[in-house]
């Protein structure tokens, strides 16, 4: 079965850091574009980090110099590490698989996990 | 980055009637292989968002023929035939065409 599941969330002070984990099954990490995606009720859905095929990736600006994405292909699990996380991090953090990719965009993210959940505060 | 604009924002419907959600994007999502990068999600309470249509009208593995897609450019709609108990939840849209820079809509929360 093809499925995502996020781990790492939890309660941590304004400049402290989280690792989040996002461990794919059935399928490779590697062959395909994968996404991490907040949930906020301020912000809405919001795209944070992005790995293409390949290995290339892309951080949202609201983020970039505070978050590095890394993976695992022995275990098929990406990382999200954040740092110096802000009041305004608060969210749920999605993983996400696209169905497809191309030159032209993203066909749809047909696999979400379950979400892990990040709350700054003092 | 494109700006994704839903409406209503919220919408109440009867077991069997009909619903329509409209989708605005700032800029074309008509790339020129001649496809629209818009896919609609629903998110049901307590889950995570889940695929419905990709390509504005091609409905994903798994997803009733009730649910149809449509528009082209900047104006999408997402229509159910007859709603039914399990598509309560909040609809969204998203853009495709400009990557990394996905970006969604605000949501349409359907109730029955």
């Amino acid at each position: 079965e093809v499925q995502l599941v996020e781990s790492g969330g939890g309660l941590v002070q304004p400049g402290e850091s989280l690792r989040l984990s996002c461990a794919a099954s059935g399928f490779a990490v590697d062959d395909t574009f994968m996404i991490w995606v907040r949930q906020s009720p301020r912000k809405g859905l919001e795209w944070v980090s992005v790995l293409y095929r390949g290995g290339r990736r892309d951080y949202a600006d609201s983020l970039k110099g505070r978050i590095a994405l890394f993976r695992d292909t022995s275990n098929d699990t990406l990382y999200l590490q954040m740092n110096s996380l802000r009041v305004e991090d608060t969210a749920v953090y999605y993983c996400a698989k696209a169905r497809q990719i191309s030159f032209f965009g993203v066909e749809g993210l047909d696999v979400w996990g379950q979400g892990t959940t990040v709350i700054v505060s003092s | 980055e494109i700006v994704m604009i839903q409406s209503p924002l919220s919408l109440a419907v009867s077991p069997g009637e009909p619903a329509s959600i409209s989708c605005r994007s700032s800029q074309s999502l008509l790339n020129r292989n001649g496809d629209n990068y818009l896919d609609w999600y629903l998110q049901r309470p307590g889950q995570s968002p889940q695929l419905l249509i990709y390509l504005a009208s091609t409905r994903a593995s798994g997803v009733p023929d009730r649910f149809n897609g449509s528009g082209s450019g900047t104006e999408f709609s997402l229509t159910i035939r007859g709603v039914e108990a399990e598509d309560v939840g909040v609809y969204y849209c998203m853009q495709g065409i400009q990557t990394p820079a996905l970006t969604f809509g605000g949501g349409t929360k359907v109730a029955i």
